[in-house]
């Protein structure tokens, strides 16, 4: 079955660009009707959707981080990637990438997830 | 942009009672919205989809109810393996979750 690993550094510094890329096994990016999605949750917080990338490459994004935020997708390497930009402690979280699958009808649902990894801002 | 309100935020009850959380959309999103389960330390799990489809596998003692803007999450009977925070989630117009329910046994 599907699965999702998020990678990438685990510190990053104050004003600089956070990078993580979902790798996707068991299936291929570009199969299906999903949007491949990042989601983070600040330590004890609750979930923030942070973005969405579709299987044709249009994205959507949360209004309060779109002018930080780029979701990109590499089908060769069956990867996806979020970029956020100008870091501050308050990005601080784990980081999770989801595939947000459609059911029919009109019905949606995160049905995989990765694991998800622990980005700390700070110098 | 759509907000989803939980209540309660936090809830204790005993191993075979009947749990209920509720989760109200500030706006009509008819029926797109989920529900997930989150355990310590672990990623969250779909359980509900579209206000009141079971997801493949899960326990049928979980289920959903609502359109509009007021939704019910229900356990026929909690056991102890529910114990997790649980969060609504809405799709109607790009994605926004509830703050989330914590559920603990009493």
């Amino acid at each position: 079955q599907v699965q999702l690993q998020e990678s990438g550094p685990g510190l990053v510094k104050p004003s600089q660009t956070l990078s993580l890329t979902c790798t996707v096994s068991g299936g291929s990016i570009r199969s299906g009707n999903y949007y491949w999605t990042w989601i983070r949750q600040p330590a004890g917080k609750g979930l923030e959707w942070i973005g969405r990338i579709y299987t044709s490459g249009s994205t959507n994004y949360n209004p309060s981080l779109k002018s930080r935020v780029t979701i990109s997708v590499d089908t060769s390497k069956n990867q996806f990637s979020l970029k956020l930009s100008s870091v501050t402690a308050a990005d601080t979280a784990v980081y999770y990438c989801a595939r947000d699958r459609y059911y029919g009808s009109g019905t949606y649902g995160m049905d995989v997830w990765g694991q998800g990894t622990t980005v700390t801002v700070s110098s | 942009d759509i907000q989803m309100t939980q209540s309660p935020s936090s809830l204790s009850a005993s191993v075979g009672d009947r749990v209920t959380i509720t989760c109200q959309a500030s706006q009509d999103i008819s029926k797109s919205l989920n529900w997930y389960q989150q355990k310590p330390g672990k990623a969250p799990k779909l359980l509900i989809y579209g206000a009141s489809n079971l997801e493949t596998g899960v326990p049928s003692r979980f289920s959903g109810s609502g359109s509009g803007t007021d939704f019910t999450f229900t356990i026929s009977s909690l056991q102890p393996e529910d114990i997790a925070t649980y969060y609504c989630q809405q799709y109607d117009n790009l994605i926004t979750f509830g703050q989330g329910t914590k559920l603990e046994i009493k």
